[in-house]
């Protein structure tokens, strides 16, 4: 398997104000990661693949000055809600893509719960 | 049709019986197939990757794959309450940049 982190795994803030969230890829180098949004008992929702040293591609309908994705190394990517409003509450899930013997494996993290009031 | 389907259930079996589950892809050219388990609050979990027809067996469970069909499933025996969970299929698009796509997971109820 692998190992991928999320910080914080919860944040509560408040309307207006923005939001930085982390993902590590701890044992393997992702050269791509992915953002993923769900609401409950709702679909995983793709945001953006985030491809390091390059700027991210954002899935149609998703705001990308309001959700700006950051993929500085190859270990790490930064997803920063903008000016967040309640409707942004919701649970945000990064995943990092590992090369493995026949293509790749995606390997999530354990989430960020988002509130914002 | 969608990309990638499967039913949403639940799928209800007894303790130590075996759960079949399943799903159906559109894409003819897809390479890549896995299924993740999420239980309910948490982040999906990678259980199975398979990449060339037929089964592909790791302890108990048994993933399948028919490319002619665009059929792939996943077998868990000896099912345990703590299987309880959704389960979702993905399959890795052989269009463009290649990500997963999702089914909407199908939720599993093992009871004791």
């Amino acid at each position: 398997g692998a190992v991928v982190s999320q910080h914080p795994s919860w944040v509560i803030c408040k309307s207006g104000t923005s939001v930085k969230i982390e993902c590590r890829s701890l044992d393997f180098q992702a050269t791509t990661m992915f953002w993923y949004r769900q609401f409950p008992k709702q679909s995983l929702m793709l945001m953006a693949t985030s491809n390091e040293g390059s700027k991210a591609t954002y899935e149609q309908g998703v705001e990308k000055d309001k959700f700006l994705i950051n993929h500085a190394s190859l270990t790490l990517s930064t997803l920063t809600v903008t000016s967040a409003h309640p409707e942004d509450s919701s649970f945000y899930i990064c995943s990092a893509r590992k090369v493995v013997s026949g293509g790749y494996e995606q390997y999530f993290g354990p989430g960020t719960r988002l509130t914002v009031t | 049709q969608k990309e990638v389907e499967q039913n949403s259930g639940p799928l209800s079996v007894p303790e130590g019986a075996i759960a079949s589950l399943n799903c159906t892809y559109s894409d003819r050219g897809s390479q890549s197939f896995f299924w993740y388990r999420q239980y309910s609050g948490k982040s999906p979990e990678l259980i199975m990757s398979i990449y060339s027809n037929g089964d592909k067996e790791d302890g108990r469970f048994t993933a399948q794959l028919n490319k002619a069909s665009q059929y792939v499933s996943l077998l868990i025996r000896d099912s345990q309450p703590s299987d309880s969970a959704t389960y979702l299929c993905a399959v890795n698009m052989n269009t463009g940049f290649q990500k997963l796509v999702f089914g909407t997971g199908t939720r599993l109820l093992v009871s004791p």
